[in-house]
């Protein structure tokens, strides 16, 4: 069974450009999470879908930010326009609906550099 | 406010020797507290958890933890480090501060270098 999977791995880009980071969850996950990790920080919560709708979002930094999570299956992230501060590793997750004690499935993340 | 500590950024240990990543939290309410590892260029893997019952918790790779509830710890351990251990450590403890969100709240992490 194939595991969360986010693309790209690694996206250069400079100030003011849009980046869009794309995340597969592990099929029949209903929950979806992003998360973010800045050099050297703790890795924080950006938002939660269950399915298609956004069950939490309080993490998310600003309006630049923007996620979507279409029929409920794979969930895109937008960040435009992008700044220096929004360099890091963006990481996804993904567990099955009512699984509340159990743990969540990541993927490898994917690397944004803003230049 | 509920949160997860790792006072150490890096813990060094000679293969062989036990090992303690350290982790404190603070939270409302009985916690539900995780530990993963990211290998290098790898994704966050889950090690291991605590929810209820014994104190001792086993896990992947030979790894356990103990959880301290008058001490607000759960620090994770294991008896042998091996080289292959070398990795970034974190501590998580699930909010239930409100809503069905279910997420996790991380430490900052804990770099394992294990030398040979």
């Amino acid at each position: 069974e194939a595991g969360v999977t986010q693309f790209p791995s690694h996206s250069v880009i400079e100030k003011g450009q849009t980046v869009t980071l794309r995340c597969d969850p592990i099929s029949g996950h209903d929950n979806l999470y992003w998360y973010r990790r800045v050099m050297g920080k703790e890795i924080k919560f950006l938002l939660h879908f269950v399915k298609e709708s956004k069950q939490d979002e309080s993490g998310m930094p600003n309006n630049r930010f923007l996620a979507e999570r279409t029929g409920g299956t794979y969930s895109t992230l937008k960040v435009q326009p992008a700044e220096l501060e929004d360099s890091g590793v963006y990481f996804c997750a993904s567990s099955q609906l009512g699984a509340n004690t159990g743990e969540l499935f990541f993927g490898e993340g994917s690397r944004l550099t803003v230049l | 406010a509920q949160s997860v500590a790792q006072p150490e950024d890096q813990v060094n240990v000679a293969e062989g020797n036990p090992l303690t990543v350290k982790c404190t939290y603070s939270v409302s309410g009985n916690p539900y507290l995780f530990w993963y590892v990211q290998y290098p260029n790898r994704g966050l893997q889950f090690l291991l958890k605590y929810i209820t019952g014994d104190n001792l918790v086993k896990g992947s790779y030979g790894f356990e933890a103990e959880f301290n509830k008058s001490q607000t710890s759960f620090h994770l351990k294991k008896p042998s480090a091996l080289v292959s251990d070398s990795a970034l450590y974190f501590c998580a403890v699930r909010d239930r501060s409100g809503g069905a969100t279910n997420k996790l709240i991380f430490g900052t992490g804990t770099l394992l270098a294990v030398q040979p």
